[in-house]
């Protein structure tokens, strides 16, 4: 098992949709996430970040992370075609400085 | 502020041979961090620097290995070159304090042949 999971899609989102990515990850130490977008051909652009447990929002973009469940969720509101992009997600654990591990990746397509 | 760059950005080498890529890190940041990215398995963390010395390896064969200058930039060497090897090649750096969010450069697509 790997030990960040994600659906690798693609997920097909509506215009003005809300795009909904799942991740869940393996064990519950003390770990951060991160959410990048890539679009083909390019390197991973930072979106957002979340450590505590709850929400956090910024611009259409909202992160979720639930430590009982072990799993973190990101939602695109408002999707636009340029939101179509392979979306990864991202743990840091306390214990590893540098070290991020990837999911697979989510591809989400948007349709105009 | 300029972000992480890397070079080249294209290189194509031949089975055998080895190759140094380069990547200097956004001003001010002191951390460094390598990962090789392939359509089969994906980001995987190659190794970590900071204040010229490695502080992390993944799980690469001896033939990865990299070093960080005192002005923070970055070289990884690849020795040996296998078919395998062909990959984008990322950059990462970040910045100090309690922030663990790392930026990453163009990359630099290494084909071997």
């Amino acid at each position: 098992q790997k030990e960040v999971e994600q659906n690798s899609g693609p997920l097909s989102v509506p215009e003005g949709a809300i795009a909904s990515l799942n991740c869940t990850y393996s064990d519950r130490g003390s770990q951060s996430f991160f959410w990048y977008r890539q679009y083909s051909g390019k390197s991973p652009e930072l979106i957002m970040f979340i450590y505590s447990n709850g929400d956090k929002e910024d611009g259409r973009f909202t992160a979720q992370l639930n430590k009982a469940s072990q799993y973190v969720s990101l939602l695109i509101r408002d999707s636009q075609p340029s939101d179509s992009a392979t979306y990864l997600c991202v743990r840091l654990r306390a214990d590893s400085w540098g070290k991020l591990q990837f999911g697979a990746g989510t591809q989400v397509v948007v349709t105009p | 502020k300029a972000g992480v760059t890397q070079t080249p950005r294209y290189l194509i080498k031949t089975r055998g041979q080895q190759v140094t890529l380069s990547c200097s890190p956004i001003s001010g940041h002191r951390s460094v961090s390598w990962y090789q990215q392939t359509p089969g398995q994906g980001l995987q963390f190659l190794f970590e620097y900071f204040s010229e010395t490695q502080r992390n390896k993944g799980n690469f064969p001896g033939r990865f290995s990299g070093r960080q200058f005192s002005n923070s930039r970055s070289e990884m060497n690849v020795s040996t070159l296998e078919l395998g090897d062909s990959a984008l090649y990322l950059c990462a750096s970040r910045p100090q304090g309690s922030s663990y969010e790392q930026y990453f450069g163009p990359g630099t697509r290494l084909t071997v042949t």
